[in-house]
């Protein structure tokens, strides 16, 4: 079985660009949640998504933004990129359980 | 104070010792938990999640202690491929969300 994929690996950007990250779940799993990074820390909550709707919102700043489509992939958006927001920006899929499955990461680099 | 703290390390083993690590959370209500590990630049994969009776999972076993709000996680005969940082995690179901707390990883070095 697939596992969590994520599209692309790797991204440099420069600052004040917008970046779109997507995120395919596993096969049957219909919440998703992205998580940043930074180097040296755990994963940080950003968004949950189930069923399409928003479930929840870590504290990011509205620069941020996601959305889940009919066939539960999803897209997170950052507007107006900061150096700050260098990091890997990781996906996360979850079925009925509190078990998340992470895929291999979106590495963003804002120079 | 962070909501899950771990010691960052590392912990410098040789190969075939036991090693223990300890986290400790903050929110009373959290209702799951997990250890997660994670390689360098590599994601976090799951490693096992931990039950109030306790579980083992061949070399590893898992401990929750709800009432001081600490989980263990002990490695036995380590091997040089247990190399990594290892993330205690806790869930919390808040307003239909099951968003995971991180702790900032304790990165273990099994040495020949």
């Amino acid at each position: 079985d697939a596992g969590v994929t994520q599209s692309p690996t790797h991204l440099i950007k420069t600052r004040g660009q917008h970046v779109t990250l997507r995120c395919s779940p596993i096969s049957g799993h219909k919440s998703v949640s992205w998580y940043q990074q930074v180097l040296g820390q755990g994963p940080q909550f950003i968004f949950q998504y189930y069923e399409k709707e928003e479930r929840g919102r870590g504290n990011f700043p509205d620069r941020f933004s996601a959305r889940q489509f009919p066939n539960y992939s999803s897209e997170l958006n950052v507007n107006a990129l900061l150096l700050g927001d260098s990091a890997l920006y990781l996906c996360a899929s979850s079925g009925d359980t509190y078990e998340q499955y992470f895929g291999p990461g979106t590495r963003l680099t804002v120079t | 104070r962070k909501e899950v703290e771990q010691d960052p390390g590392p912990f410098n083993v040789p190969e075939g010792a036991t090693v223990a690590f300890n986290c400790t959370y903050s929110n009373s209500a959290s209702q799951s938990f997990f250890w997660y590990r994670q390689d360098c630049r590599k994601e976090p994969k799951l490693l096992m999640s931990v039950y109030s009776s306790g579980n083992e999972d061949g070399r590893f076993t898992a401990q929750l202690n709800r009432a001081s709000q600490y989980i263990s996680l002990l490695i036995r005969d380590s091997k040089l491929s247990d190399s990594a940082t290892y993330l205690c995690v806790v869930s919390t179901l808040d307003t239909g969300r099951r968003a995971l707390t991180f702790g900032s990883g304790t990165r273990l070095q099994v040495q020949p």
